[in-house]
């Protein structure tokens, strides 16, 4: 049971190039969340998914697109990468209770 | 707007102490609570939940408690130990979109043997 794993733990990008961020999930849950945790800024919403092929945007969305083709699975990609997305990414899932269970993050640096 | 304060920001103690570590939301229509651990360059853990309807929760040393009328939540840690060292984030959700959160910046909390 691996709950939530993230793919890749850490990547350096150029300005200008692209990327697709990971997460996958063991736990049948219907709420997937992906965030942006930035120092003195906290974590901060970029997309979510409230089922299956569904998203919606979050607190900050602007750069990044989000697929929920599978319900175990949640993709963050970053079409033209600035060094503005350079942060530490997380996902996470919710229970029907509303009880979120985070990934072990995705470290990125945009040069 | 929902805001979530989290003071201090940082704390220092001995070993053994017991501590409460304080969460301020701004609107006490909530949801419900959470908090969460989180160990340096690692995710987040969840540890306690505690529901709109709910005073406390307990899970071993830890007991977080809930005051909606105040705005008010508090964590306390019994008898901390060096491994208590993290920082401890408290997160809220709305009782009209109860799907996202609202953090604090949390506390950063070191337990000096």
């Amino acid at each position: 049971n691996a709950g939530v794993t993230q793919t890749p733990k850490f990547r350096v990008l150029k300005t200008g190039q692209s990327m697709t961020l990971l997460c996958a999930q063991d736990m049948n849950h219907e709420y997937m969340y992906w965030y942006r945790q930035d120092p003195g800024m906290g974590l901060r919403l970029i997309h979510y998914s409230v089922g299956e092929g569904t998203t919606a945007k979050g607190e900050v969305p602007d750069g990044y697109n989000v697929s929920r083709l599978k319900k175990q699975n949640f993709l963050l990609g970053l079409e033209s990468a600035a060094p503005s997305q350079t942060s530490v990414y997380f996902c996470a899932t919710a229970d029907r209770y509303n009880e979120q269970f985070f990934g072990p993050g995705t470290r990125l640096t945009v040069l | 707007k929902q805001e979530v304060t989290q003071i201090p920001a940082a704390l220092s103690v001995p070993e053994g102490e017991n501590l409460v570590l304080n969460c301020s939301f701004t609107d006490s229509a909530i949801y419900n609570l959470q908090w969460f651990r989180q160990d340096p360059g690692k995710g987040l853990t969840s540890l306690l939940l505690i529901q709109s309807s709910q005073r406390e929760q307990t899970s071993g040393r830890l007991n977080a408690s809930l005051d909606k009328s105040s705005g008010r939540s508090t964590l306390y840690i019994a008898a901390s130990q060096p491994g208590d060292s993290a920082t401890y984030l408290c997160a809220v959700s709305n009782a009209g979109n109860n799907r996202k959160l609202i953090w604090g910046l949390g506390t950063s909390l070191a337990v000096n043997p």
